[in-house]
């Protein structure tokens, strides 16, 4: 069966530090890749996506994520957090040619800024 | 802007209670979801559409159903309120194979 892994559940870091969340998935075939952000007490809304070319995406408010497909991973990264970037992080996987469009997301990994 | 509106932010239902979640996007969208949110689980696909009329199950559908008469609109129905289904729910529309699912606010339902 298809799915997302994120490899870490509560992440916290003080303001400054670099960030990384681990996303894995399981599928054979060619996807559409996704982070998705949820900040506190608002809807869930998209950070950044990958369909082709440069393995490196570049998101809003300086996030940043690689696809390196023989790892099947697309892990998150910011060089600096901000206490703003306080959140819930999903990655999403989209496997290309399912009719519909579903989405299957990872269980979500919680970042904690410490100010 | 894509707008997803969810008709309620907080819902408080009976067990046993039919219990209807609209959802409406202006972006004539064809795909829509439902999903229901819960901590440590991510978001698990209860039903999409493709198309009105068109439903899919997805991987959680038990205990509920849905509704898509117009293209804007998607409603997810329980028929009978459990408590186990006290839970987030959040609704999603796409359009096209690159899928950029946008989100409605979420409907925190608590059955009692």
């Amino acid at each position: 069966a298809q799915s997302v892994s994120q490899h870490n559940h509560h992440v916290i870091l003080s303001e400054a530090a670099s960030l990384e969340l681990g996303c894995n998935y399981s599928y054979g075939g060619t996807v559409n890749l996704f982070w998705y952000v949820q900040y506190p007490g608002q809807h869930l809304q998209l950070l950044l996506k990958y369909f082709s070319g440069d393995p490196l995406v570049k998101g809003i408010k300086g996030f940043e994520a690689e696809f390196i497909k023989s790892k099947f991973s697309f892990n998150l990264r910011k060089p600096s957090v901000q206490w703003s970037d306080t959140a819930e992080y999903f990655c999403a996987v989209s496997p290309i040619g399912n009719q519909g469009g579903k989405l299957i997301f990872g269980q979500g990994t919680e970042l904690s800024v410490k100010p | 802007d894509v707008k997803v509106t969810q008709s309620s932010r907080y819902l408080v239902k009976r067990t046993g209670e039919k219990v209807f979640l609209e959802c409406v996007q202006d972006m004539d969208h064809e795909n829509m979801f439902w999903y229901r949110q819960d901590p440590g689980l991510g978001l698990r696909l209860i039903y999409f559409s493709y198309d009105v009329k068109m439903k899919e199950k997805g991987d959680i559908p038990e205990g509920y159903s849905v509704s898509r008469e117009k293209k804007e609109r998607f409603s997810l129905i329980l028929e009978s309120a459990s408590t186990n289904q006290t839970s987030m729910y959040l609704c999603a529309s796409s359009q096209g194979a690159k899928n950029i699912q946008y989100f409605g606010a979420g409907t925190r339902l608590s059955v009692l």
